[in-house]
């Protein structure tokens, strides 16, 4: 089966950076991705990891260790928009097209 | 605006009756996933349908059943509703059938059902 576990809550101050750490235990990998979720919204695509190592987009970078099964995002210069949910979602090679999602983590960022 | 629509935005209803939400994917894309998203739980995924066909199953209530048609659009029908069905229920459009890569989802804006 799948698991995924991320932090409930975080908070950050503006202009500062985060790091929203992610573990996973799948019977078969075949990707992880982050999405972000504002309250009452649908969520949206931030990044994709098949591979270990870091992939940077803007201010947004995903880093991902296959052999550890796990994942962080790390956000830098942070906004007052940013105060979001964060998801980290599995992809199961044995479970085909299923994307499994975390809880997900609510980032709050204060000024 | 991610190109996924959903109708209706809102819907209330009582126990035990029956609902049809439905879901028009961004244009070119092939694939409809349904999720359902509650208060206490994270974005639990439902099913997923590529150009037609049921592609994967996921915790789904035997009370709920979907399609995808030749146009591409989707509906989720939930029937002998109880309160605890009363959730957000998400769709998202893929351009593949979500088997390898990236095939990012884009999710539409969701449809909120209270059940009464």
């Amino acid at each position: 089966g799948q698991n995924i576990d991320q932090p409930t809550e975080m908070t950050a101050t503006e202009g500062a950076i985060v790091q929203i750490n992610c573990t996973y235990q799948t019977s078969g990998f075949n990707g992880l991705f982050w999405y972000q979720q504002h309250a009452g919204e649908a969520p949206t695509f931030l990044s994709y990891n098949v591979l270990d190592g870091l992939e940077e987009k803007g201010r947004f970078s995903s880093f991902l260790s296959r052999s550890k099964g796990y994942s962080y995002l790390l956000l830098k210069e942070l906004q007052m928009k940013d105060s979001a949910s964060y998801l980290c979602a599995v992809r199961d090679r044995s479970s085909a097209s299923k994307i499994i999602f975390g809880s997900g983590t609510r980032l709050s960022i204060r000024p | 605006d991610s190109g996924v629509t959903q109708t209706p935005k809102h819907l209330i209803t009582a126990t035990g009756q029956r609902v049809t939400l439905r879901c028009s994917p961004r244009s070119g894309d092939l694939s409809v996933y349904w999720y359902q998203q509650s208060l206490d739980q994270g974005l639990q995924f439902l099913i997923h349908y590529y150009n037609g066909e049921e592609r994967a199953k996921g915790n789904i209530l035997e009370r709920f059943s979907a399609q995808q048609f030749p146009d591409l659009h989707s509906e989720l029908n939930l029937s002998s509703l109880e309160l605890g069905d009363s959730a957000l229920y998400f769709c998202a459009s893929s351009p593949g059938g979500g088997l390898a890569g990236v095939d990012e989802q884009f999710f539409g804006p969701g449809t909120r059902l209270t059940v009464l």
